[in-house]
């Protein structure tokens, strides 16, 4: 199952920089997009959504951009601090589904360093 | 800020033995969702659950799988007989479905470990 796709298993900034973490999907079915950040031993925890009728939203340090012509998403993290080092899951939600279930990407690690 | 819990943070059961893994997702939510990650590999969803019952499965969840809400607040998920892939850390989720798209909520999951 290849619906959503984080074809980045890494990414390492320096801290203050941006991070980019990139997502494709092949559904166009999907409304609803979803970042998750998740820590060692720890769950998934939400960060940021968007509709799939946006192109855009911000949430402080965090923007999510969605190009649906590419089939593609894109979380940007400004500026990048060591304490958002985790990995990053890209997480879809079909339209299809009336329960909101969520099909994940493979994730991505950042690392901020210092 | 209300979480999901989720007990034990680690089950170690033998291969063909019956697992219960325990959820107690935030207070207000409607929707209740298990999800499993093995080692390596995507967190795949395997149930929903609204209003005390199933409201979509995977594949995955065949009939060894059953979910069930006992109270007003556990939400389980029960393995009868493990076998060896089952392996695997399991997250529930709740949703609060509700006033527009609300996104799921996750507990921080049980390692079950069949041996």
């Amino acid at each position: 199952d290849q619906q959503v796709k984080q074809n980045s298993p890494s990414l390492s900034v320096q801290e203050g920089r941006i991070s980019i973490l990139n997502c494709d999907y092949t559904n166009s079915m999907f409304d609803y997009f979803l970042w998750y950040k998740k820590y060692p031993a720890e769950g998934p925890t939400f960060l940021i959504s968007i509709s799939s009728i946006k192109d855009k939203n911000e949430d402080g340090r965090f923007t999510v951009f969605l190009n649906k012509s590419a089939k593609h998403l894109s979380l940007h993290i400004v500026p990048s601090q060591p304490g958002d080092s985790a990995v990053y899951f890209c997480a879809a939600s079909p339209g299809s589904s009336n329960t909101g279930k969520l099909i994940f990407g493979q994730g991505t690690t950042l690392q901020v360093k210092p | 800020e209300p979480e999901v819990t989720q007990t034990p943070s680690h089950q170690v059961t033998q291969m063909g033995q019956e697992v219960i893994l325990r959820c107690v997702p935030i207070s207000n939510h409607l929707y209740f969702y298990w999800y499993r990650q093995i080692l390596g590999q995507k967190v795949e969803f395997l149930v929903s659950f609204y209003n005390n019952e199933i409201s979509e499965k995977s594949e995955i969840f065949d009939d060894q799988f059953s979910v069930e809400r006992p109270d007003g607040s556990n939400f389980t998920l029960k393995i009868r007989s493990t076998k060896l892939e089952d392996s695997a850390m399991y997250f529930c989720a709740s949703r609060e479905g509700t006033g527009g798209y609300q996104p799921q909520h996750f507990g921080d999951g049980t390692r079950l470990s069949i041996l």
